[in-house]
Parts: structure tokens; C-alpha cells; sequence
């Protein structure tokens, strides 16, 4: 089955500086890769996903590169203010033979200090 | 309160006990999951509803049992459960099985 591996475990920056997660997942046929985020105490929220047959992904302050070669997959954000301070988890979809069943990566602790 | 709703928001209970865990999403949505959230560990998918059938158990533990009565409503039954149960247990819907994940804000269980 799929597995995704996600890092870094934790990240601070400084407050406008970039920050950057990066995940890896094992099955070449997954085609769908989300990103949440989750403050604490409240419930994850999509904020931006890429399917398999587009390299790259803009939402304003929000990128997420894919290399579909390499089998990884990238958030960038830019621009970084306190309250993206979160924990952000990637996912992978397995193949569309599976439906909607999403991997999760371990999640990564973003702070951003003022 | 629009989207997906979780009750209760907090549990404590014994391993002897029995209690449910209840979601509802309002949002028209044809397919429901739970998820169990531990610390330092990847969000894990227990079960999924597409359809009001149940389409994936990821080898959960029988004292965890669902039950979805219809497409707008998900429950997890829970007893005899042990320690290591104590997690946030999340549900989340989608407009259909290949679709977008919406989460409810979780249940934190507390097994004593």
C-alpha cells in the first residue's frame, strides 16, 4: 500500500521568510495530494491540492510543486506571518481503484516567530 | 452549526463503558469517514461510508463499531476499550468517494 513520509518533523522561521515541507510517497499510481492544515485544537482544512497531471500549484502566499519521477511532493509558503503557524500534513491518494482513501504523512510543526 | 459537526467534543470514559461517538454533515455530502488522530502519528483511516455502505475497514479492532443510518449521519460505538484508544477522533465527509475531504472538529477521547 502507500506510504508517506513527511518532513520536517518541526520548522520555525522568522516571520516573513519562506517555509518549505516536503513529502515522499511510495506508489507511483496515486494521482491526488492534498495539504492540510490544522491549528491547534481545531480541525484540518484543506488549503491547497495537486492532481498527477500538473507540476506546480499557485493560491496567493501558497505553492505545492509534484515530481511525479521522483514521487515527492512540495509545499511552499511564502511571505510567512503568525498565523500560518499550524501543523501541516501532507496525503497521498492511493489509486482511483481504491477511491478516496488518503494517506497521511506524520505532520509538521510550523512556527512562525514575530 | 454548518459543515460537519462532532459530539461529544470531549470524552472520558472506562474501559468497562459504552458510548458512541456521533457526526452529522450538513453539506450534502454522499461518502463519511473516521479517522483517529494520535500524537506524533499520522491522521489513520478507520472506516468509510460511500453511499450509506461501508466500503473500507483498515483492520480496526471490533470494539470499534460504525454505523451510518443514512448518508447525512456517522457513528462509532465504542466499549471495552483500552489506554492506548485514547486519541482525537475526526470525521470527515466528501461529495462523493473521489471527492474533496471536509472534517468535522473531532472528538477527544479520553480511555481511563
Amino acid at each position: 500500500g502507500e506510504n508517506v513520509e513527511q518532513h520536517p518533523s518541526t520548522l520555525s522561521v522568522q516571520e516573513g521568510d519562506s517555509a518549505v515541507i516536503k513529502c515522499t510517497y511510495s506508489d507511483s499510481a496515486s494521482n491526488y495530494f492534498p495539504w492540510y492544515k490544522q491549528e491547534l485544537g481545531k480541525r484540518p482544512q484543506l488549503i491547497i491540492d495537486i492532481r498527477s497531471n500538473v507540476g506546480e500549484k499557485k493560491d496567493q502566499r501558497i505553492a505545492v510543486t509534484l515530481n511525479k519521477t521522483a514521487k515527492h511532493f512540495s509545499l511552499h509558503i511564502t511571505e510567512t506571518q503568525p498565523e500560518d503557524s499550524a501543523v501541516y500534513f501532507c496525503a497521498a491518494r492511493q489509486n482511483m481503484e481504491y477511491g478516496n482513501k488518503l494517506v497521511f504523512g506524520a505532520g509538521t510543526i510550523l512556527r512562525v516567530k514575530s | 452549526e454548518t459543515g460537519v459537526t462532532q459530539t461529544p467534543r470531549h470524552l472520558v470514559m472506562g474501559m468497562t463503558n459504552k458510548k458512541s461517538l456521533k457526526c452529522e454533515q450538513h453539506l450534502g455530502h454522499n461518502a463519511m469517514y473516521w479517522y483517529k488522530q494520535s500524537a506524533k502519528k499520522p491522521l489513520e483511516l478507520m472506516f468509510v461510508y460511500s453511499l450509506e455502505e461501508r466500503v473500507e475497514n483498515n483492520s480496526v479492532p471490533s470494539r470499534f463499531s460504525p454505523e451510518c443510518p443514512n448518508s447525512s449521519h456517522l457513528f462509532l460505538h465504542l466499549h471495552t476499550l483500552q489506554p492506548e484508544d485514547s486519541a482525537l477522533y475526526l470525521c470527515a465527509s466528501s461529495q462523493d468517494y473521489f471527492g474533496e475531504q471536509y472534517f468535522g472538529p473531532g472528538t477527544r477521547l479520553t480511555v481511563t
